[in-house]
């Protein structure tokens, strides 16, 4: 089994669709979460840390259950531009940097 | 403000060679990680150095190596290339102790082995 599981898409979705990403971690001992955004054949970039209480980032709402360990990214009124793969990503106690990542999901909004 | 650099931008070489790939660290930052992603994968943690020194290291075998210089800036090298190796290979850099261990990406390296 995967540390980190998301369902691989690709998602399909016309321009201001509400879209929901889910990932699931094995290791209870997670430490971090986070979201990156990754466009086609371009680096990883950060979208937003998850917070235990949820957080939010105009847009995007990331979610954390740390009992069913699973995290969730929503984006509201998708826009063109937020065609990417989004990956899941966490980090464990005395691990310090290693970031371990889902497969990503890949996200396609038309127009 | 420069962000994290890597070289060569596209490698490609044949069975059983060698190669080295390059790291520039954002301006700031002491620690340098290096990660693969394979084509429709995530990226994988190949190792990490902080103070010239390799401080974690994933599930990679020893044909995979590397080193941090006094300025922070970093090489991969990796021995008798197979197939596999083909990916795209990332250079992260982050400051110990920052907030979130937040890990800034380069533009990568994309290895092709022949």
């Amino acid at each position: 089994r995967k540390e980190v599981e998301q369902d691989p898409g690709p998602f399909n979705v016309p321009e201001g669709a509400t879209v929901a990403f889910n990932c699931t971690y094995s290791n209870s001992a997670s430490q971090s979460f986070f979201w990156y955004r990754q466009d086609c054949r371009k680096e990883p970039k950060l979208l937003m840390s998850v917070y235990s209480s949820g957080n939010e980032d105009g847009r995007f709402t990331a979610q954390l259950n740390r009992a069913s360990q699973y995290i969730s990214l929503l984006i509201r009124d998708s826009k063109l531009s937020d065609s990417a793969t989004y990956l899941c990503v966490v980090t464990y106690y005395n691990q310090g940097g290693k970031l371990i990542f889902g497969q990503g999901t890949e996200l396609s909004v038309k127009p | 403000d420069a962000g994290v650099t890597q070289s060569p931008t596209h490698l490609i070489k044949t069975r059983g060679q060698q190669v080295t790939l390059r790291c520039s660290p954002k301006s700031g930052h002491d620690t340098v990680s290096w990660y693969q992603q394979a084509l429709g994968q995530g990226p994988q943690f190949i190792f990490q150095y902080y103070e010239e020194e390799e401080r974690q290291r994933g599930n990679f075998p020893d044909r995979f190596s590397g080193h941090q210089f006094p300025n922070y800036s970093s090489e991969l090298n990796v021995n008798a290339l197979l197939l596999g190796d083909s990916a795209l290979y990332l250079c992260a850099s982050s400051l110990v102790g920052q907030q979130n261990n937040e890990q800034f990406f380069g533009p990568g390296t994309r290895l092709t082995v022949l």
